[in-house]
């Protein structure tokens, strides 16, 4: 497609509800970040991927959060067991092979209630 | 670690009016810089970027030069208008471009 696009744009959890978040990247990209941004703040770095392979976890905040890319194409961010702490806008980009550049997602706002 | 400071809005100016929105950075290497605008209800973009000390970037009017002595990366306009109302994200990367650390972001209000 012509850009990033994530789904749901919208997510509502009770609290203790596992939840999955979508991104289809532009066709081809190679690269694929995953990004927090809680309320009134900017995006803090969660995931990479290239191609199928998570190259960097680190700033996965634990264990209940997992990502998955397992086509090298679309990935899913799962978080288990949500928390209130979980509410906040989570980013998709992409990057094709030897630019510098992301293409950012919309976003999908996940509410824990 | 990383990370970026900029100055905290929202900034309220006046069509054709002065820009300028403070940022500085810590980090150990040589980090590439960027700003970010996020318009409402749209994902973040690119406005412009340096990835070296004394490059200066520049997009649509607005202009940041890296300035390594003082870990800064101001941005600035000389005229805004009343479309560069967005939230203004400061940020920097690792060598590889992998990882970027934002600073919190600066609501820009324009009026006509």
């Amino acid at each position: 497609g012509a850009g990033v696009s994530q789904s749901p744009r919208y997510k509502v959890a009770k609290r203790g509800q596992d939840v999955a978040l979508r991104c289809d990247p532009i066709s081809g990209h190679v690269s694929l970040f995953w990004y927090q941004q809680a309320l009134g703040q900017g995006p803090e770095f969660l995931t990479y991927f290239q191609n199928e392979a998570q190259l960097d976890k680190s700033g996965l905040p634990s264990d209940r959060f997992f990502a998955e890319r397992p086509e090298g194409s679309v990935s899913t961010l799962k978080i288990q067991r949500t928390q209130q702490e979980d509410s906040a806008v989570y980013l998709c980009a992409s990057r094709p092979q030897g630019r510098h550049g992301y293409t950012f997602g919309s976003g999908t706002r996940l509410t824990v209630v | 670690g990383d990370s970026v400071t900029q100055m905290e809005g929202p900034v309220t100016l006046s069509e054709e009016a002065f820009l300028t929105i403070n940022c500085t950075y810590t980090a150990t290497g040589y980090p590439s810089l960027f700003w970010y605008v996020q318009y409402p209800g749209e994902g973040l973009q690119l406005l412009l970027k340096a990835t070296k000390a004394d490059d200066k970037g520049s997009n649509k009017g607005f202009e940041a030069t890296y300035r390594k002595e003082t870990t800064s990366f101001h941005l600035e306009k000389g005229s805004v208008q009343v479309s560069d109302s967005a939230v203004y994200f400061c940020a920097l990367s690792d060598r590889n471009f992998n990882k970027f650390y934002f600073g919190s972001g600066t609501k820009l209000n324009v009026k006509p």
